[in-house]
């Protein structure tokens, strides 16, 4: 099963509005990434995240590797109609427990109508 | 285009038929992933390789599935005697690895099982 925790599970934005969304584990990270999500397509990579306390930006969007590695951030800042999608973030725990990346359940993010 | 390239996009099948699908990944990428997709959760973990050994695979991964690369270029993911259960989208991925290792999706196979 799923070992992260997304919250929320879905928001409503409006455009211009700024919004975060975060990931949460029991367990302890070494990488994190966030991915999004369009219908009938693959996931995004967005932004990627390998230092415990790191604060990466790519245009709008703002992620941060939580100090306790357990954590990570996702904002958005005046969104727009095109940020509507599914948001995944994936952790991978090191080479001990292999490659693989976990991912979080989603964080869907709809526009207020 | 060059990034991960999946096929078929689309895949309807009836119980009990087998399936193959192919997934070429970024031509310089000497890692490459599976993952399945059901509706309303992210993607799990079934299976790498690094170049055409493959080095994991998920207790997700029956015997019914069999992946491949065996020129660790292009890999196939077979599905044998497929069950209405085995509707997904499954989805491939490559990366360089190293230590900051990033993985690229491609659009995914949809399967559906009648």
């Amino acid at each position: 099963g799923q070992q992260l925790n997304q919250s929320p599970q879905s928001m409503f934005i409006q455009e211009g509005e700024d919004v975060s969304m975060n990931c949460t584990s029991s367990s302890i990270f070494n990488t994190w990434l966030w991915y999004k999500q369009d219908p009938g397509e693959g996931p995004v990579l967005l932004i990627a995240l390998y230092k415990a306390g790191e604060l990466t930006s790519n245009g709008r969007l703002t992620a941060q590797f939580g100090t306790t590695r357990k954590d990570s951030f996702l904002n958005i800042s005046a969104s727009i109609p095109s940020d509507v999608g599914i948001y995944f973030c994936a952790g991978r725990t090191g080479e001990a427990a292999g490659n693989k990346l976990t991912f979080g359940g989603g964080t869907r993010v709809l526009v207020k109508p | 285009d060059t990034g991960v390239s999946q096929d078929p996009r689309h895949k309807i099948t009836k119980r009990g038929q087998n399936v193959t699908f192919r997934c070429d990944p970024i031509s310089e990428h000497n890692r490459l992933y599976w993952y399945r997709q059901t509706l309303g959760q992210g993607p799990e973990f079934l299976t790498y390789f690094q170049n055409e050994a493959q080095l994991e695979k998920s207790r997700l991964l029956s015997d019914r599935f069999s992946a491949e690369r065996p020129k660790g270029s292009f890999s196939t993911l077979e599905i044998q005697r497929t069950e209405q259960g085995d509707s997904a989208m499954y989805l491939c991925a490559s990366s360089l690895g190293g230590g900051q290792e990033k993985l690229f999706f491609g659009s995914g196979t949809q399967l559906s099982v009648l």
